[in-house]
């Protein structure tokens, strides 16, 4: 059964640094690999999908890698903002069936 | 990129009610949706994958007789959550997943929170 993991569970930066986003997984086959925000009581806004055969995603400030051998995934975001502030959630596609999601990063980026 | 729909987006009901609510793919065809549920500070859970033209497949510890799903067509999908009760509130997503240029991405409404009173 896929488990997916992300550290930290938490984390407040100040603005301006650029930060590392982990995400960990338990079966490496995987189809693909996804990046999502939530910002509290709202849905969820896609940021990067990864295909399994690619190793990383590039959209703006924000880059994800994927190394599915070791089971990982990493976001990173350069230069934060406080509006980057929201709820970070991982999850992988196990193969054309649903998504398993990690349970988040909570990121707080102070001005 | 594809846009899913959800309605209602919040909805306030009385203990013991039935509640309906409507997912659609507004710009694709959607073969397979997924319900998700979330509970306040954690991750999304799967409920039930529906499958356009077939009965819905429901996670263990979902009981189908209470979250009834229906996929009637390839862009609507519809939960309905029978005799509501407290410990139903909940934040629910639907995804649908749009097999256009191979990508295979999954792409999520924005969401209905379900208070029962």
């Amino acid at each position: 059964k896929q488990e997916v993991t992300q550290i930290p569970a938490a984390l407040s930066v100040p603005e301006g640094e650029n930060l590392v986003l982990n995400c960990s997984f338990t079966d490496s086959a995987i189809y693909n690999l996804q990046w999502f925000r939530q910002d509290p009581g709202k849905g969820l806004t896609s940021l990067l999908l990864i295909q399994s055969s690619q190793r990383e995603q590039t959209s703006g400030r924000l880059n994800a890698s994927l190394d599915k051998s070791s089971g990982r995934s990493t976001l990173y975001i350069a230069a934060s903002q406080p509006g980057d502030s929201a709820t970070y959630l991982c999850a992988v596609d196990n193969y054309g069936q649903n998504f398993v999601f990690g349970p988040g990063t909570r990121l707080s980026v102070l001005p | 990129g594809a846009v899913v729909s959800q309605h209602p987006s919040w909805v306030i009901c009385k203990s013991g009610t039935s509640v309906k609510i409507e997912c659609r793919s507004l710009d694709f065809q959607a073969t397979t949706m997924f319900w998700y549920r979330q509970f306040p500070k954690q991750s999304l859970m799967l409920m039930a994958t529906s499958n356009e033209g077939s009965k819905a497949t429901y996670e263990q510890g979902v009981e189908k007789d209470k979250f009834l799903i229906n996929h009637a067509s390839l862009t609507l999908s519809t939960l309905t959550v029978t005799s509501a009760h407290p410990e139903d509130s909940s934040f629910y997503i639907c995804s649908a997943r749009d097999r256009r240029g191979g990508y295979n991405e999954q792409f999520f409404g924005p969401g209905t929170r379900l208070t029962v009173l």
